[in-house]
């Protein structure tokens, strides 16, 4: 099937500093990726959704400034967290589907850790 | 809004045992249906799905019937292996291409 790859797989940083997560589709092109953040023992909340070549639409709750979302190419989109707090500690998950997919066939990435100190 | 209800896991069971994980949901309309499985360090596949009421998704052993009456997507095997261990995910999608996902069932089976 087709392949979704985040990065890091885990990352640790300091409060007030800035963490990019790339999330790329690997074997097809994606024209719709997916943001999802997952608490311990609670559902998938997503995020926002972003679109190549155009603003990310954020799910309301979901800072914008906070959580900047780049999806600047077909294969590739990044989440970056600015100016990260303990609170934002989490594992964020991306997702994509081909422009041309069946309703609901979604592609899943390994997951983000992201611990703030 | 359309929501997901899963049950409370863990589930823990010995192996070939039966496996029912409970999944009711809201929506207003005539979602699709879905389960997807995350096994440990790996990201989330889908297991099976539904598209419309009465149907049945099934693979490796998995089923889940859309009942449109109860408003459920259970799912079932018949005979759980070690290797099944994994947190499961019901999720509903309807209209756009975002899923609402439960929060996950972790089932733990032992030999």
């Amino acid at each position: 099937g087709a392949v979704v790859s985040q990065h890091p797989s885990r990352v640790i940083c300091k409060s007030g500093t800035s963490v990019k997560i790339e999330c790329r589709s690997l074997d097809f092109q994606a024209t719709t990726m997916f943001w999802y953040r997952q608490f311990p023992k609670q559902s998938l909340m997503l995020m926002a959704t972003s679109n190549e070549g155009s603003k990310a639409t954020y799910e309301q709750g979901v800072e914008k400034d906070k959580f900047l979302i780049n999806h600047a190419s077909l294969t590739l989109s990044t989440l970056t967290v600015t100016s990260a707090h303990p609170e934002d500690s989490s594992f964020y998950i991306c997702s994509a589907t081909p422009g041309t997919s069946k309703a609901g066939e979604l592609f899943f990435g390994e997951g983000s850790r992201l611990t703030v100190l | 809004g359309d929501s997901v209800t899963q049950m409370e896991g863990p589930v823990t069971l010995s192996e070939e045992a039966f496996l029912t994980i409970n999944c009711t949901y809201t929506a207003t309309g005539y979602p699709s249906l879905f389960w997807y499985v995350q096994y440990p360090g790996e990201g989330l596949q889908l297991l099976l799905k539904a598209t419309k009421a009465d149907d049945k998704g099934s693979n490796k052993g998995f089923e889940a019937t859309y009942r449109k009456e109860t408003t459920s997507f259970h799912l079932e095997k018949g005979s759980v292996q070690v290797s099944d261990s994994a947190v499961y995910f019901c999720a509903l999608l309807q209209g756009g291409t975002a899923l609402i996902f439960g929060k996950g069932t972790t089932l733990s089976v032992s030999s």
